[in-house]
C-alpha cells in the first residue's frame, strides 16, 4: 500500500539535544511538508519542499532544519535552538506544486522534551 | 494576508442529530477550500474539497460542505452523526498562487450516545 510513514511514533528528548524525525513516502509525490500541531492552534507550517534538493522555510522554521536528498524522504531535525519543541509533528506530501493538490498526511510523531 | 476562522472549538451533539461545523476565511486572492478530519493521535484525512463548479460539495462519511463566496464561508454539515464521527475537524484554504495551506484552529466534534 502506498502512503506516508513517520517514525518514531513517540520521541523523548532531553533539553539541549538535537533529534531527527523521519518521514518517508512511496506515493511518488514531488512536494513534502512538515507541520507542527499544538492544542488549540491548528497546524503551522515549518518547512516545505517542492522538489528534490530544494526546500523553503514555512511560518515557524526557527530552531528546525530539513534536507531533501531523495524524493521519498524529508527528515526534520529539531535542534536545541527550538525553545519549546514539545508538540505533535505531522509530515505530508502532495503530487506536485499545484494548489488544487490534496495533501496526504502521515500518522505523526509526538515529541516530548524532558 | 489570508486567515481561516473556526469559531467553535468544541461541538457536542447527540448521536443521529444533525451537525454544522463553521468555517470562515479571509483572502485577497481566490482560494481552494478543504476540510480534513483527524482522529486521536493520527494524521489528517481529507473529507472533501472545493476547487470550482457546484458550491455544494459531497465528501466521505456522509459529510458535505457549501461554499458561500459572498459570506466567505465553507461550513461542513452532516444530517445524522454517529459515535464514530467523534474527531477533530480542520478547515483549510489554499490561496491561489501560493504553495501552502492555511489551517483553522480546528473544531472538536464530540458525539454523545
Amino acid at each position: 500500500d502506498g502512503g506516508i510513514t513517520q517514525s518514531p511514533k513517540y520521541l523523548f528528548r532531553k533539553e539541549g539535544q538535537n533529534v531527527t524525525l523521519s518521514c518517508e513516502q512511496n506515493l511518488n509525490h514531488d512536494a513534502m511538508y512538515w507541520y507542527r500541531q499544538d492544542p488549540g492552534q491548528g497546524l503551522r507550517l515549518i518547512y516545505y519542499s517542492q522538489i528534490v534538493n530544494d526546500f523553503q522555510k514555512g511560518d515557524i522554521a526557527e530552531g528546525y532544519s530539513v534536507s531533501r536528498e531523495k524524493k521519498e524522504s524529508f527528515p526534520l531535525t529539531v535542534t536545541s535552538a527550538q525553545k519549546n519543541p514539545t508538540a505533535f509533528y505531522l509530515c505530508a506530501s502532495s503530487p506536485g506544486q499545484g494548489s488544487t493538490d490534496t495533501q496526504y498526511f502521515g500518522p505523526g510523531t509526538r515529541l516530548t522534551v524532558l | 494576508a489570508q486567515s481561516v476562522t473556526q469559531l467553535d472549538s468544541q461541538v457536542p451533539v447527540f448521536e443521529e442529530a444533525p451537525v454544522e461545523l463553521r468555517c470562515n476565511y479571509s483572502s485577497s486572492v481566490s482560494v481552494y477550500l478543504f476540510w480534513y478530519v483527524q482522529y486521536p493521535n493520527q494524521g489528517l484525512q481529507l473529507l472533501l474539497k472545493y476547487l470550482s463548479g457546484s458550491t455544494l460539495v459531497k465528501g466521505i462519511n456522509g459529510f458535505e460542505a457549501e461554499f458561500n463566496k459572498s459570506q466567505t464561508s465553507f461550513h461542513l454539515r452532516k444530517p445524522s452523526v454517529h459515535i464514530s464521527d467523534t474527531a477533530e475537524y480542520f478547515c483549510a484554504v489554499f490561496p491561489s498562487g501560493t504553495y501552502k495551506y492555511i489551517f483553522g484552529t480546528g473544531t472538536r466534534l464530540k458525539v454523545l450516545a
